[in-house]
């Protein structure tokens, strides 16, 4: 039973334009959704988090859209970079500050030039 | 050194051996995690310690046993696996306590098991 759920394994995208990512989850208790990146040969790094009390997080060329209703974030990358290519997951957890993520199996975006 | 070290990156093991996978990490946290990433699978956790007490386990089998002697390094000692345990094994350390939920990532140890 996944709780996140990334239903796009893979994207292609044009460099210039905008990438969106999308993650849908199942458990309405989850109030903090963070995405990750991973580059090959590397661990996740954090790129950008959301509060349940917000719909929207900016942080230059990425935002991420929570969408509480439909159980859905997506997360904004604009413009795409040839650098942004990379697996990215997103991951829920119930509280701020909790330690059990739950994370989606990931979606691999790849920006052509 | 900086952040999430681990070693080897990779290791192939016969089901009878013993081998244990290394985590260190450098940016003064108290928690530290295994993530278990199984092809086309989500990471799945598996144990969390802090402050070099584990608290949390999440239903993995004893033939992973994870060690924290202190809160810079973690161990997961592994015997007797399967074939299906072939995964890339990732740890993580962040702040305990009100830290938020940021994780800090190591480069992953990729197992595979004949």
């Amino acid at each position: 039973d996944q709780q996140v759920k990334q239903n796009s394994p893979s994207l292609s995208v044009q460099e210039g334009r905008i990438s969106i990512l999308n993650c849908d989850y199942t458990n309405s208790m989850f109030d903090y959704f963070l995405w990750y990146k991973k580059y090959p040969a590397e661990g996740p790094t954090f790129l950008i988090s959301i509060s349940s009390i917000k719909d929207k997080n900016e942080d230059g060329r990425f935002t991420v859209f929570l969408n509480k209703s439909a159980k859905h974030l997506s997360l904004h990358i604009v413009p795409s970079q040839p650098g942004d290519s990379a697996v990215y997951f997103c991951a829920a957890s119930e509280v701020w500050g909790a330690q059990k993520l739950v994370f989606g199996q990931g979606t691999r975006l790849t920006i052509n030039p | 050194e900086t952040g999430v070290t681990q070693t080897p990156r990779h290791l192939v093991m016969g089901m009878t051996n013993k081998k244990s996978l290394k985590c260190e990490q450098h940016l003064g946290h108290n928690a530290m995690y295994w993530y278990k990433q199984s092809a086309k699978k989500p990471l799945e956790l598996m144990f969390v310690y802090n402050f070099k007490e584990q608290t949390e386990n999440n239903s993995v089998p004893s033939r992973f046993s994870p060690e924290c002697p202190n809160s810079s390094h973690l161990f997961l000692h592994l015997h007797t696996l399967q074939p299906e345990d072939s995964a890339l094994y990732l740890c993580a350390s962040s702040p305990s306590g009100s830290g938020g939920n940021e994780q800090f990532f190591g480069p992953g140890t990729r197992l595979t098991v004949l």
